[in-house]
C-alpha cells in the first residue's frame, strides 16, 4: 500500500534561513509520481513540482529545490533564504501509475518570521 | 481557459441533513476526483468519476455518493451528516489515466452543527 510519511507537523524559521521539508513514502510501484503543494490559508492547493520515478535528478527552481532519493524512498523540499510570504502548509503526495488514489502527507506548516 | 472551479465556497449544515457540492472540471477534462481535507490533515481520496461511473473509491461510507454528468461536471452527495463530515472538500480533474496530471479546485468548505 502506498504511503506518505511527513514528520515534521510545523517549522518555524525566521526570514532569509533556508529550510527542508522532509518526505519519506512507501509504494511497491516501480512507476509513481511524487509531488509537493503548497496550501495557503485560503485553502487552495498550489502545485508546485511533479517528479516520475524513473527521473532522480534534483530540480531547482528559483528558491527552491527538490532532492530525489530512491535509495532512501525521500523527496525532500528545501526552500532558500526562506521569506514570510513561503508560510504555509507544504504536502507532499505520492500517486502510482495505475492508482488513482493520490495519497497526501499529513503536511507540515511553515512558519516564517521577519 | 478556465480551471477547476467548485459551488459554494462554504456551506454550513446541520447533523442529520444531507449535502451537495459541486465541480467544473478544467476544460477538455473527462475524469473527476473528489477528496476530503479534515482540519490539520492531508487530502484523502473519496472517488474518482469517468464516463458518469465511479472508477475507483477510497475508504469512505456508502453516506458519500457522487454522480458525473455528460458534459463531465460532478456533485458530491453525503447523506446523514455527522459532525467529523466537516472538511475542506477538494475536487480535481485530469484526463483518463492521467491521474498525475490532476488539477485542484479552490474547495468547498463543509461545517456540519
Amino acid at each position: 500500500a502506498q504511503k506518505v510519511t511527513q514528520a515534521q507537523t510545523e517549522i518555524s524559521v525566521v526570514e532569509k534561513e533556508d529550510v527542508t521539508l522532509d518526505c519519506v513514502y512507501e509504494t511497491r510501484d516501480t512507476t509513481y509520481y511524487l509531488f509537493w503543494y503548497k496550501q495557503p490559508p485560503s485553502g487552495e492547493l498550489v502545485f508546485l513540482i511533479r517528479r516520475n520515478s524513473f527521473d532522480e535528478q534534483n530540480e531547482i527552481s528559483g528558491r527552491y529545490s527538490w532532492n530525489f532519493q530512491k535509495s532512501t524512498s525521500s523527496f525532500n523540499f528545501t526552500i532558500t533564504a526562506s521569506q514570510v510570504v513561503d508560510s504555509a502548509v507544504y504536502f507532499c503526495a505520492l500517486s502510482e501509475a495505475n492508482n488513482n488514489d493520490m495519497r497526501f502527507g499529513a503536511g507540515t506548516r511553515l512558519t516564517v518570521k521577519p | 481557459d478556465a480551471g477547476v472551479t467548485q459551488s459554494p465556497t462554504h456551506l454550513i449544515k446541520t447533523r442529520g441533513q444531507q449535502v451537495t457540492l459541486r465541480c467544473s472540471p478544467k476544460s477538455g477534462h473527462d475524469t473527476v476526483s473528489w477528496y476530503q481535507q479534515a482540519l490539520g490533515q492531508g487530502p484523502q481520496f473519496i472517488f474518482q468519476y469517468y464516463e458518469e461511473e465511479e472508477r475507483q473509491r477510497g475508504n469512505f461510507p456508502d453516506r458519500f455518493s457522487g454522480h458525473q454528468f455528460p458534459n463531465y461536471s460532478s456533485e458530491l452527495n453525503v447523506n446523514a451528516l455527522l459532525l467529523g463530515d466537516s472538511a475542506l472538500y477538494l475536487c480535481a480533474s485530469s484526463l483518463l489515466g492521467l491521474s498525475y496530471e490532476q488539477y485542484f479546485g479552490p474547495g468547498t468548505r463543509l461545517t456540519v452543527t
